[in-house]
């Protein structure tokens, strides 16, 4: 079955580690992307793909960074610059050109201990 | 900038009640609009979309049109089950700027209970 596989389900990261959350989807899909979900405020877009070895910032990329090495592989590395990494992270993959949605992973939660 | 407002939840509904989750929308472009339902502890999967003035997404008996007049797309169902309880957002692509229909605006989700 196609689609986007994130892990691990469940993170937990000491206070001063970095940590990588990994994102694969075999859809063929050009475009990928990360969301980072807090209660009560949707979901924000702190990287984005859309081919391999090119990357942008989104809305809330402090703290964070990314690599598009291969085409099906999006890690994101959630850094000890990153103040408040508590969260729910998504990952998503789009066709650059022409289809008409997106579709996500099931999601990696992440709580600093 | 573009963005995506809500209506205030949670919302708590009876079983077969009708269902109304209000989504207005500012973009600079010609946006795509969808609506995502996220199960608890899961993704997000795609519920509906419209890609034009006028049209009209609809799936599992959700419906939202898409209203470029009053810059809405207004979640509904006629009757409401209990397992439609679930996270409900709003988003908005704008492609426009040559991105593609991932990189979508959220509105901040509404939280549907639906008790039998």
């Amino acid at each position: 079955d196609g689609g986007i596989t994130q892990s691990p389900k469940y993170l937990f990261r000491k206070e001063g580690q970095n940590v990588t959350l990994s994102c694969e989807q075999n859809l063929n899909h050009d475009a990928m992307y990360w969301y980072r979900q807090d209660p009560g405020q949707g979901l924000r877009l702190i990287y984005y793909s859309q081919i391999v070895n090119d990357f942008q910032k989104g809305d809330i990329a402090e703290g964070y960074s990314v690599s598009r090495e291969k085409k099906e592989s999006f890690p994101l590395t959630v850094t000890s610059a990153q103040k408040n990494p508590t969260a729910f992270y998504l990952c998503a993959s789009s066709i650059r050109r022409g289809g008409t949605e997106a579709f996500f992973g099931q999601g990696t939660r992440l709580t600093v201990v | 900038g573009n963005s995506v407002t809500q209506m205030e939840g949670p919302v708590t509904l009876s079983e077969e009640a009708f269902l109304t989750i209000n989504c207005t929308y500012t973009a600079t472009g010609y946006p795509s609009l969808f609506w995502y339902v996220q199960y608890p502890g899961e993704g997000l999967q795609l519920l509906l979309k419209a890609t034009k003035a006028d049209d009209k997404g609809s799936n599992k008996g959700f419906e939202a049109t898409y209203r470029k007049e009053t810059t809405s797309f207004h979640l509904e169902k006629g009757s409401v089950q209990v397992s439609d309880s679930a996270v409900y957002f709003c988003a908005l692509s704008d492609i426009s700027g040559g991105t593609s229909y991932g990189k979508l605006t959220f509105g901040q989700g509404t939280i549907l209970t639906v008790h039998p």
